[in-house]
């Protein structure tokens, strides 16, 4: 069967660093997408990543590995409004999306 | 109208009432989408349209029942809604099949009674 995981919850503090651990088992792969959810409202894009390594967009890093089926999601300079939802999804051989359940952020003053 | 609007945001269903929860998009994206969101669970996709005229079934199909006349609208059916179809549905679009990301409509949240 097809899976993707992630942690349920992190907390981190405002300024900090914190990264989201994402692994994937899924059938043929064509991308890795990270969205972020705030509650109550839709997921919006974050980043996509195809090939192996690092994508850096402002404050957010994506990382992937194929080989160890396993992405991260870096956030810098952690700021109150980061607290959200995180979602992984992984695009299979037939270009449907496979998603995990999201990870909750929450940032602390 | 701008990205993707969906009617209704919230509504309040008997069960064994018929409901149809509507998508329209301003994009001219080919491929649509219908995802359901429930609580600990990750998005589960209910249809899916590659392009107008065809349609095809995701992971949790039953009970549900989607059209594409057009390029721009893409409706939802419950025939005969049931509580477990409690949730909050999301519609969504892209430029096609394995091209571009995935952009959401606001969601509908139904709850049926």
């Amino acid at each position: 069967g097809q899976n993707i995981d992630q942690p349920t919850e992190m907390t981190a503090t405002e300024g900090a660093i914190v990264q989201i651990n994402c692994t994937y088992q899924t059938s043929g792969f064509n991308g890795l997408f990270w969205y972020q959810q705030h509650a109550g409202e839709a997921p919006t894009f974050l980043s996509y990543n195809v090939l192996d390594g690092l994508e850096e967009k402002g404050r957010f890093s994506s990382f992937l590995s194929r080989s160890k089926g396993y992405s991260y999601l870096l956030l810098k300079e952690l700021q109150m409004k980061d607290s959200a939802s995180y979602l992984c999804a992984v695009m299979d051989s037939n270009y449907q999306l496979i998603w995990g359940a999201g990870t909750k952020l929450i940032i602390k003053p | 109208i701008a990205g993707i609007t969906q009617a209704p945001t919230s509504q309040i269903l008997a069960a064994g009432r018929r409901m149809t929860l509507r998508c329209t998009q301003d994009m001219r994206h080919n491929a649509m989408y219908w995802y359901r969101q429930d609580l600990g669970l990750g998005l589960r996709l209910i249809h899916y349209s590659n392009t107008a005229g065809t349609t095809g079934k995701g992971e949790v199909p039953d009970g549900y029942s989607v059209s594409r006349a057009n390029t721009d609208d893409f409706p939802l059916t419950l025939a005969s809604a049931v509580p477990s179809q409690t949730s909050v549905y999301f519609c969504a679009s892209k430029e096609g099949v394995d091209t571009g990301e995935l952009f959401f409509g606001e969601g509908s949240r139904l709850t049926v009674l």
